[in-house]
């Protein structure tokens, strides 16, 4: 059973727009979430985090929300470039053990 | 030194041989990790390794088999394969496991392409 979902594949925007990933998670227990991103022929690379004491962390272009009630965390990329064309992974961590759960990815394309 | 080596990067091998998968990290972190990653699924994860001690075993079947010789190696051997368990195998390591000290950021490695044939 898929404890982490991003409901959609594939996501496709302008360059200089903003790019919005989203991820659903079922376990209450979690209480920490990452993003990471994936190039073809490469593994994941960390791009930002956030606690489940907090509902926004920012890093540049890029800020996480967190809706602990709805149980929903979004990726917000402003402004989205040709460079950040990849597959973009949720990923969560219950604070019940050391197990990292990762979503299915969105394949992010930022058309120039 | 933020990079995760993994090797080799493809390796083929019949259902009757022994093989092992390498990870090395220079970071200096105490939590090493296996994922398996099939295509167009999310990494799921295998083993966790907390100072060199295995603290996860995801049900993961015994003709695969962890080793930590040390806080900057992880080993997989593999022995028995299935064609099944051709995938995409992704090593990980992060500072740590403790909440209060520890970053949970995973560095993930490029991978070995496993092929089981």
């Amino acid at each position: 059973d898929q404890q982490v979902k991003q409901n959609s594949p594939s996501l496709s925007v302008q360059e200089g727009r903003i790019s919005i990933l989203n991820c659903d998670y079922t376990n209450s227990m979690f209480d920490y979430f990452l993003w990471y991103k994936k190039y073809p022929a490469e593994g994941p690379t960390f791009l930002i985090s956030i606690s489940s004491i907090k509902d926004k962390n920012e890093d540049g272009r890029f800020t996480v929300f967190l809706n602990k009630s709805a149980k929903h965390l979004s990726l917000h990329i402003v402004p989205s470039q040709p460079g950040d064309s990849a597959v973009y992974f949720c990923a969560a961590k219950s604070n019940t053990g050391n197990q990292f759960y990762f979503g299915t990815g969105t394949s992010l394309t930022v058309i120039p | 030194d933020t990079e995760v080596t993994q090797t080799p990067k493809h390796l083929v091998m019949g259902m009757t041989n022994k093989k092992s998968l390498k990870c090395e990290q220079h970071m200096g972190h105490r939590a090493m990790y296996w994922y398996k990653q099939k295509a167009k699924k999310p990494p799921e994860l295998m083993f966790v390794y907390s100072y060199e001690k295995l603290s996860i075993n995801e049900s993961v079947p015994s003709r695969f088999s962890p080793e930590c010789p040390n806080s900057s190696l992880l080993n997989l051997h593999l022995h028995a394969l299935q064609p099944e368990d051709s995938a995409l195998y992704l090593c990980a390591s992060s500072q740590g496991l403790l909440r209060r000290t520890h970053s949970y950021e995973q560095y993930f490695g490029p991978g070995t392409r496993l092929t089981v044939t």
